[in-house]
């Protein structure tokens, strides 16, 4: 079983809807929490930083993580065909190494 | 200020032969880490240079090896390659070493087909 899970998709969803995208982890040391969007042919570029527990909200995104449930969320308001992309979870302890999900792809349709 | 460069952006070999990436980070970044990218793994954690000293090892073989020149570049090696090595190779640069906030940017990657 893989440290960090993460849905691949494709989840497709209509220009204007409420996004959410999922992570889950089983690994209790990790403390801190990140998302990264990917486009095709390019690196991943990092969206949300998250210490601990608790949301962090920046324009239209918004990252949650909750530590007891071992789940954090992505959630991405009023979205837009530009932010058709791979969204990554990426997460890490104390070793301060990251450890990845595979990523989904999100496909917002005009 | 210019990205972090990787050359070359695609590359084709055939089984057996070996491969060296480079990676030039952004100006002033002392931090150099590898990650390999394939659909079904994601993202893993190859290595990471700082001040051209090795700090972490990912679980790969030993047929992975890189290392990091003064000027903070830096280049990792295939040898032998087998089909499975297949994938999209990313280098992240940030100025401090991995650490609780440090921030990690990444090139577009070189994407390596083995025949």
């Amino acid at each position: 079983q893989k440290e960090v899970e993460q849905d691949p998709g494709p989840l497709s969803v209509p220009e204007g809807a409420i996004v959410s995208l999922n992570c889950t982890y089983s690994n209790s040391a990790f403390q801190y929490f990140m998302w990264y969007r990917q486009y095709s042919r390019k690196g991943p570029e990092l969206l949300m930083y998250t210490y601990s527990s608790g949301n962090k909200e920046d324009g239209r995104f918004t990252a949650q993580v909750d530590k007891s449930s071992k789940y954090i969320s992505l959630f991405i308001r009023d979205s837009q065909p530009s932010d058709s992309a791979t969204y990554l979870c990426a997460m890490k302890g104390s070793n301060y190494q990251l450890i990845w999900g595979a990523g989904t792809k999100l496909i917002i349709k005009p | 200020k210019a990205g972090v460069t990787q050359t070359p952006r695609y590359l084709i070999k055939t089984r057996g032969q070996q491969v060296t990436l480079s990676c030039s980070p952004i100006s002033g970044h002392r931090s150099v880490s590898w990650y390999q990218q394939t659909p079904g793994q994601g993202l893993q954690f190859l290595f990471e240079y700082f001040s051209e000293t090795q700090r972490n090892k990912g679980n790969f073989p030993g047929r992975f090896s890189g290392r990091q020149f003064s000027n903070s570049r830096s280049e990792m090696n295939v040898s032998t390659l087998e089909l499975g090595d297949s994938a999209l190779y990313l280098c992240a640069s940030s100025l401090e070493p991995a650490g609780a906030t440090d921030t990690q940017y990444f090139g577009p990657g070189t994407r390596l087909t083995v025949l």
